[in-house]
């Protein structure tokens, strides 16, 4: 049971590019969140997913696309990178009922010159 | 809506002291409360919970959470540091009236370090 994992690591883009972050949970959670820490700012809601099919803005949405084809990935896409997406990425799942607790990924440290 | 505050950003306390980490919440209904750790580049760990029930609930690493409905806290305590507990602690807030669905909220975090 690996939990829940995200590649890369790290990565470095130049503005403008574009690059897809990995997030893929193997404990069946319908309920999967992308974050973006900053310093400062605590962790921040990209997007989320209730489960496959289904996506919802969180509270920084711009930049960033996702979808949910499988209840195991959850993919983030940004779609031109800009320095201000410089920033530590992740990905957390749950099961579905709100009550309960989230499991967090390693996290993407991504710099973007 | 539903948000959380950690109003310090460093807490320092000897080892062998107790700790505690503020946290107060605002919600529409009764709120579901977390408490989660990281450490230097890792990601974040559950410490504890309240769902309903016992105001003191307790959890991983003998860390303990009061929930306190009349001064809208949830604060984090341990009644003896350790060196190792010394990390970034994240207080988190979810209103489940509204929808089954809201996303978790976090605070900004609380720096705690532990002196031996």
């Amino acid at each position: 049971n690996a939990g829940v994992t995200q590649t890369p690591k790290f990565q470095v883009l130049k503005t403008g590019q574009s690059m897809t972050l990995q997030c893929a949970q193997d404990m069946n959670h319908e309920y999967m969140s992308w974050y973006r820490q900053d310093p400062g700012m605590g962790l921040r809601l990209i997007h989320y997913s209730v489960g496959a099919g289904i996506t919802d803005q969180g509270e920084v949405p711009n930049g960033y696309n996702v979808s949910r084809s499988t209840t195991e990935d959850f993919p983030l896409r940004l779609l031109s990178a800009a320095p201000s997406q410089t920033s530590v990425y992740f990905c957390a799942s749950s099961w579905g009922s709100s009550y309960n607790e989230q499991f967090f990924g390693p996290g993407t440290r991504l710099t973007v010159l | 809506a539903q948000s959380v505050a950690q109003p310090e950003d460093q807490v320092n306390v000897a080892e062998g002291n107790p700790l505690t980490v503020k946290c107060t919440y605002s919600v529409s209904g009764n709120p579901y409360l977390f408490w989660y750790v990281q450490y230097p580049n890792r990601g974040l760990q559950f410490l504890l919970k309240y769902i309903t029930g016992d105001n003191l609930v307790k959890g991983s690493y003998g860390f303990e959470a009061e929930f306190n409905k009349s001064q809208t806290s949830f604060h984090l305590k341990k009644p003896s540091a350790l060196v190792s507990d010394s990390a970034l602690y994240f207080c988190a807030v979810r209103d489940p009236f509204n929808s089954e669905n809201t996303p978790l909220v976090f605070g900004k975090g609380t720096r705690l370090s532990v002196i031996a």
